[in-house]
Formats: C-alpha cells, sequence, structure tokens
C-alpha cells in the first residue's frame, strides 16, 4: 500500500540550530515528491518538487533532497519566521490523475 | 492571479443541516480535489475531478457530494451535517499531467467548519 511518514511530529529549535525533517515513502512507482509549508490556519504552501534520487532543490535556508526511499528536508540556520508545519507528498505512477499521498507533517517551532 | 478561492472561511452548522463550500481556479488546471484535515492527521482527499463533467471519489467520500459543471468550479456539497464532519476542509488544483512535467498542487485558504 502506498504510505507516506514524516518524522519527528514536531521539532522545537533555537534560532540558528540547524537541523532535518524526514519523510519516508512506499509508493509502487514514485513520479515525484512535494514539499508544502503550512502556515497556522492557511492552504498547505508549494515549495520544492523533486523527481528522482539523488536530486536536490533549494530556497533560502532549505534544502531538499531525494532518495529511492526518503526524501530530508534540511533547515540551515533557521529563523522564527521559519515556524510551520511542513507537508510531505508524493505521487505514483499508475493512476489516471494526479493522486497525491500526503504525510502527517512535521510541526517546526523555532525559538528567537 | 487568484489561484484557488475558496468560501466561507468559517461556518458553524448545526446537525441534519445542510450546505456548499465553494471553490474556484483560474489557472485553467484539469484537476481539482478537496480535502478535509483534522488535528494531528494528514489530508485526507474527499473528492477529485479530472475534468468538467468528471468526478470521483477519493478515501472519504461519504457525507459528501461534488459537482464540475466547468473547468473552474468545483464545490462541495454536505447534505445531513453530522460532528463528524467538523473539520478543515481545503480544495486544491494541478495541471494536467502531459508536456509540462510540474504537477505541483495549489491549495486555497481553507474553510474551518464545526458542526454541532
Amino acid at each position: 500500500e502506498d504510505q507516506v511518514t514524516q518524522s519527528p511530529e514536531a521539532l522545537r529549535l533555537q534560532e540558528g540550530e540547524s537541523s532535518s525533517l524526514n519523510c519516508s515513502y512506499t509508493v509502487s512507482g514514485l513520479r515525484g515528491l512535494f514539499w508544502y509549508r503550512q502556515d497556522p490556519g492557511k492552504g498547505p504552501e508549494f515549495l520544492f518538487t523533486l523527481y528522482s534520487a539523488g536530486e536536490e532543490k533549494e530556497k533560502e535556508r532549505l534544502k531538499a533532497t531525494l532518495t529511492k526511499k526518503e526524501s530530508f528536508l534540511h533547515i540551515t540556520a533557521p529563523k522564527p519566521e521559519d515556524s510551520a508545519t511542513y507537508l510531505c507528498a508524493v505521487q505514483a505512477f499508475g493512476h489516471n490523475f494526479n493522486k497525491f499521498y500526503f504525510g502527517s507533517g512535521t510541526k517546526l517551532n523555532v525559538k528567537p | 492571479n487568484a489561484g484557488v478561492t475558496q468560501t466561507p472561511k468559517f461556518r458553524i452548522l448545526k446537525i441534519g443541516q445542510s450546505m456548499t463550500l465553494q471553490c474556484t481556479q483560474d489557472m485553467n488546471h484539469n484537476y481539482m480535489y478537496w480535502y478535509r484535515q483534522d488535528p494531528g492527521m494528514g489530508l485526507k482527499l474527499i473528492y477529485y475531478s479530472v475534468g468538467a463533467g468528471i468526478t470521483d471519489k477519493g478515501e472519504v467520500p461519504n457525507g459528501y457530494n461534488v459537482s464540475r459543471s466547468t473547468t473552474e468550479d468545483f464545490p462541495l456539497r454536505l447534505e445531513l451535517a453530522a460532528p463528524s464532519q467538523t473539520s478543515v476542509y481545503f480544495c486544491a488544483s494541478s495541471p494536467r499531467r502531459g508536456a509540462n512535467p510540474n504537477t505541483e498542487a495549489f491549495f486555497g485558504q481553507g474553510t474551518r467548519l464545526t458542526v454541532v
């Protein structure tokens, strides 16, 4: 069964303390892995798409990487404004539409 | 561009009442989705549509109905509201898979629904 697991559920960091969020997945054939940021009371906001193992993408303090079984979202020297819930989703081949499987998210709190 | 717009933002319903959650997108996306998000849980797919006139059930369709008469609009209907439908509802859209490899979904701001 296709599924996505994110860890940890919650992460508290001091400002400037780098860390990584994990997204592990099992799908029959990965078409794409997506990272989203969600602020309280808002809809998920798209960050990155990764398509193949070894691929990396960066945006400001965030860097996403992908292996055959998991993805990491590395946060370098985070700031309080990086506090949010980060969601991971995958798309699999074999579906007749762009079906997304979402993880439960990692809630990040960056303290000043 | 406005992207994906949902209305209303908040609503309180009494048990047994009905309502329609509105969703419209201006990106000419073929695919549209309705998700619900419960506290501490991931997004669960309720219904989806691959184009005007075509809809299908997702993981948790019971108690809901949808229609897609135009590319832009994808309303979600709740019949006979129940407390279990208390949740935050998100509408999303994405382009059709094709020459464009980018198929990420774009989300609306959500509708927070409470059934009492």
